[in-house]
């Protein structure tokens, strides 16, 4: 079945504790991206990857790391963690660049900073 | 950064009945989406249409392009209580790299 999938789904932390989001697509797709939702705010892009080792920015991208070392994955890295990263994380997928394409969207990761 | 605003932020219907929302944006674009996000969950894409286009279907779902007032409209026909989620309108900024998101309409579908 072709889908994007996040773990974990849920997470409670304290602040400064490392933490790691992966995403994984088993749909062959170039583009992958974070976004974070938060009430009245809507999505928000965090990073975005065009293919392997090309990452660029979002627009909320300060206290979070990526990597693209294969097509397949996209870990979001939170070094150390704060209260106002409390959200909810979404990863997706696309075939071709981000604007141009249908987005496939993971299920979700609710991360709550202590 | 955001390109897309939906209107309105709410809206509760009785099954049964069409539901209309709306999305402005800023700028020029080649191509809008539609996306619905029951609560809590993934977005699911609903529907592209791109510039060129001015109407397209999708079982009850019509979406109109009005590139010239920078608009698209969303209706759902005959709705049903499982149509009762946010719908978000998304268009792609600058470069196409990216693509910005709506704050969302709640809709409601009372059975």
């Amino acid at each position: 079945e072709a889908q994007v999938t996040q773990n974990p789904r849920y997470l409670i932390t304290v602040t400064g504790k490392k933490l790691t989001v992966t995403c994984s697509q088993n749909m062959n797709h170039e583009y992958m991206s974070w976004y974070r939702q938060d009430p009245g705010l809507g999505l928000r892009q965090i990073y975005y990857s065009m293919n392997v080792e090309v990452t660029d920015k979002g627009d909320v991208p300060e206290g979070y790391k990526v990597s693209r070392k294969e097509k397949r994955n996209f870990p979001l890295i939170l070094e150390s963690p704060s209260p106002n990263q409390t959200s909810l994380y979404f990863c997706a997928s696309s075939l071709r660049t981000g604007g141009a394409d249908t987005q496939y969207f993971g299920p979700g990761t609710r991360l709550t900073v202590l | 950064s955001q390109q897309g605003e939906e209107d309105p932020q709410a809206l509760s219907i009785q099954e049964g009945e069409n539901a209309t929302m709306n999305c402005s944006y800023k700028t020029s674009i080649n191509n809008l989406q539609w996306y619905r996000q029951n609560s809590g969950r993934g977005l699911v894409h609903l529907i592209l249409i791109r510039s060129n286009e001015r109407e397209k279907h999708s079982g009850r779902l019509r979406v109109t392009l009005d590139t010239s007032k920078k608009s698209s409209s969303l209706l759902i026909t005959a709705s049903r209580a499982a149509d009762t989620a946010s719908y978000f309108c998304a268009t792609p900024l600058g470069s196409n790299y990216k693509l910005t998101f709506g704050k969302g309409t709640l809709l409601t579908v009372n059975p």
